[in-house]
């Protein structure tokens, strides 16, 4: 079974701390993506990565940024989270049939 | 900018009939669409993708339909069940040098009466 994996599904950090989200998946794609979920928004795409060490802006890169040190393993970094950023987050990885994986979500509330 | 849009934020359908969700995009250059179920507390779950050079596809109850002219996707679900009440949304994908860059919809959420 394809699995993508968030560490952590709900975590309440405080405003200004600096959070990492971090992203597995064992299936050796290139393409991984992190998105945030807000209702009525849907689904926007904040940073994406078609290969270790690259990286690409989505829709709604600011404020965050992102890591790809090894092929597995996708990082979204909030360098000083602010209460804006209260969301859930959704990484995902693409194989080359273009069938998208996604985690099971990461609920962040900062106070 | 370019988006994907969906038409109906949500839409109430009675046990057994069929849904009609849909969708509208403004990229010509997307190839690839899919649409995706998520339910409460999950992350969204594949259902059915076509490809730009095909009209339609049909899954097990589900058929999507893509009318390239009007720049329009329609998700079908034949006999609803409640286990279809979920938030569903479409999504394209754009090959670029970048590559694939996957963009959604706002999601429609069905709600199926017993």
């Amino acid at each position: 079974d394809v699995k993508v994996t968030q560490s952590s599904r709900y975590l309440v950090k405080r405003t200004g701390e600096k959070v990492f989200l971090e992203c597995v998946q064992d299936m050796d794609h290139e393409n991984m993506f992190w998105y945030r979920q807000d209702p009525g928004l849907g689904l926007r795409l904040i940073y994406f990565s078609y290969d270790v060490k690259m990286k690409e802006k989505g829709d709604i890169p600011e404020g965050y940024s992102v890591s790809r040190e090894k092929k597995e393993r996708f990082s979204l970094i909030l360098e000083s989270a602010s209460t804006n950023q209260t969301s859930m987050y959704l990484c995902a990885s693409l194989n080359r049939g273009n069938t998208i994986y996604f985690g099971e979500g990461s609920w962040l509330t900062v106070v | 900018g370019e988006s994907v849009g969906l038409h109906l934020p949500t839409l109430s359908v009675q046990e057994g009939d069929n849904s009609i969700i849909n969708c509208a995009y403004s990229n010509s250059a997307s190839d690839y669409f899919i649409w995706y179920k998520q339910e409460s507390g999950k992350g969204p779950q594949f259902i059915i993708d076509i490809r730009s050079n095909m009209d339609k596809r049909q899954g097990q109850r589900v058929t999507v339909l893509l009318n390239k002219t009007v720049k329009h996707l329609s998700l079908q679900i034949a006999a609803t069940q409640p286990g279809d009440s979920a938030v569903y949304f479409c999504a394209e994908n754009r090959a670029n040098n970048a590559g694939n860059m996957l963009t959604f919809g706002g999601g429609t959420r069905l709600m199926v009466k017993p």
